[in-house]
């Protein structure tokens, strides 16, 4: 099973500051990976996919790096809504296993 | 506009069973795998089973054996039946649309199951 590791846990960071988050995988999923933002109460919103691709409707501050093993979320000007939880998500060894990083909250320093 | 709704959670004792249903709409619901994914209180995501356009399931070592998800096209609709309930099965739980090389988009709003004597 592939393992996906996520850090920092907690990220503070003040409005308008970038953000970089990172997932690293215990194995190489080549660029299958997505990015996952999650607020309190709700339902998990797709952000990236295929490692840099962003979905429909995601804003332009979000982008994806890096392929194999070490990945980044860059949040390049940290809006008030963006204060979540965001999880990254590998899909290489699809089908039979897909597998989440444990999450980084962002938070307001 | 893509929508997925989530029913049929609720309080369950240990070693109980419940069947969860997800309605979809707003797209081609046989031309896309579905999975379901469930959330611990406080916890992380973890991916529960999916079920592809041809009826074939995929399930982690948790659930496998004690978890059956199915589809019916002709209602749109995706099911998980969980039998054997475990207090560590005590979560939210969300369908989801598989994207075509299994990302997870969108999502339902989540319903809770909870385990408990």
């Amino acid at each position: 099973e592939i393992v996906m590791t996520q850090s920092p846990a907690t990220l503070s960071v003040s409005p308008g500051e970038r953000a970089t988050l990172s997932c690293r995988a215990s194995q190489s999923v080549s660029s299958n990976l997505a990015w996952y933002q999650q607020k309190p109460g709700q339902a998990p919103r797709l952000l990236i996919y295929g490692a840099s691709t962003r979905a429909t409707g995601i804003p332009a501050r979000f982008s994806g790096s890096g392929s194999g093993t070490e990945f980044t979320l860059t949040i390049s000007s940290l809006q008030s809504e963006d204060f979540a939880v965001y999880y990254c998500q590998q899909y290489n060894n699809w089908p039979p296993l897909l597998t989440f990083g444990g999450g980084t909250k962002v938070e307001i320093k | 506009e893509v929508q997925l709704v989530e029913s049929g959670g609720g309080l369950v004792q240990p070693g109980g069973s419940l069947r969860l249903s997800c309605a979809a709409s707003g797209f081609t619901f046989s031309s896309y795998d579905m999975h379901w994914v469930r959330q611990a209180t406080g916890k992380g995501l973890e991916w529960v089973s999916a079920i592809g356009t041809a009826g074939d399931t995929y399930y982690p070592g948790s659930v496998k054996g004690r978890f059956t998800i199915s589809r019916e096209n002709a209602k749109n609709s995706l099911y998980l039946q969980m039998n054997s309930l475990r207090a560590g099965d005590t979560a939210v739980y969300y369908c989801a649309r598989g994207g075509p090389l299994s990302w997870f988009d969108p999502w339902g709003q989540g319903t809770l199951v909870t385990v408990s004597s």
